[in-house]
C-alpha cells in the first residue's frame, strides 16, 4: 500500500467551482507539503505544514488555502477555481528538516479548469 | 528566493549510451541538495541528498557530485537503460528550518532501445 495517497487522481471542473484535493500519510510524519507542478516549471511550494496547528504560505499560495484536519490528512482548497490552475498537484511528506530530511511524493492529482 | 536551474530540459540516448546532466543552484545560503527521479504516471523519488562540497554519491549506474563553491551538481548515469527514462528533479535546500525544497524544472531522459 502507497504510503502518501492522493485522492482524487484525476479531475475535470469549472470555473467558479471550489474543489478540494486531499491527502493522507502513513509515515507518520509531522511534515506535510502541496506542491503544484506545471510543464518545463519546477515544483513549486504552495504551502506546507510542520504540525497540525503550524501551517505556512508557499511562493504561490494565492487562491489556495489548506486545513491539516491531523498529522496523517492535508487538505488542499481552491475556493474558487481559475483555469490557469490547471495543473498536477503534488501532496509530499517529510520527517523533519533536517538536510538528509528527503520528502516523500503522493501519486499527484492532476486538475482541469475549464 | 533560490533559483536553481537545469540542464538540458530533455535529452535522448540510445541505449548503452553514458550521459550526465547538470543542476545550478546559488552558492550563498546552501543547505543541501536533493535528486529525485520522477517517472511518468508515478511519484517522484528520493535518489540522493548531498550536503558537502566534494561529496559523491552513487546507486547502481547512476552516481552524482557536488560543488557547494561554484553551485552545481552533476547526475551521471553509465550505460543507459530504457527503465533509466524518466524526469530527473533537483533541489535546493536553502535553510535548514523550514524544510523547503526549490526545485529545478527538471532534465527529461528518454533511452532509446
Amino acid at each position: 500500500d502507497a504510503d502518501v495517497t492522493q485522492t482524487p487522481r484525476n479531475r475535470i471542473t469549472k470555473t467558479g467551482k471550489r474543489i478540494m484535493l486531499e491527502c493522507s500519510q502513513t509515515k507518520g510524519h509531522d511534515r506535510m507539503y502541496w506542491y503544484r507542478q506545471d510543464p518545463g516549471l519546477g515544483l513549486q511550494l504552495i504551502y506546507y505544514s510542520f504540525d497540525v496547528k503550524d501551517i505556512n504560505k508557499g511562493e504561490i499560495s494565492d487562491g489556495y488555502s489548506v486545513s491539516r484536519q491531523a498529522q496523517a490528512k492535508f487538505s488542499l482548497s481552491l475556493e474558487s477555481a481559475i483555469p490557469n490552475q490547471t495543473a498536477l498537484y503534488f501532496c509530499a511528506t517529510s520527517p523533519g528538516t533536517g538536510a538528509h530530511n528527503t520528502q516523500y511524493f503522493g501519486p499527484g492529482t492532476r486538475l482541469t479548469v475549464l | 528566493i533560490l533559483n536553481v536551474e537545469q540542464s538540458p530540459q530533455s535529452l535522448h540516448v540510445q541505449e548503452g549510451d553514458s550521459t550526465n546532466f547538470t543542476c545550478s543552484f546559488p552558492s550563498s545560503n546552501f543547505y543541501a541538495l536533493h535528486w529525485y527521479r520522477w517517472e511518468t504516471a508515478k511519484s517522484p523519488e528520493a535518489l540522493f541528498v548531498m550536503t558537502l562540497n566534494g561529496d559523491e554519491k552513487k546507486k547502481g549506474r547512476i552516481s552524482a557530485t557536488l560543488n557547494t563553491k561554484e553551485g552545481y551538481s552533476y547526475l551521471y548515469i553509465k550505460g543507459s537503460q530504457p527503465e533509466d527514462s524518466a524526469t530527473y528533479l533537483c533541489a535546493s535546500l536553502g535553510s535548514s528550518n523550514t524544510g523547503k525544497l526549490i526545485f529545478g524544472q527538471g532534465t527529461t531522459l528518454q533511452v532509446k532501445p
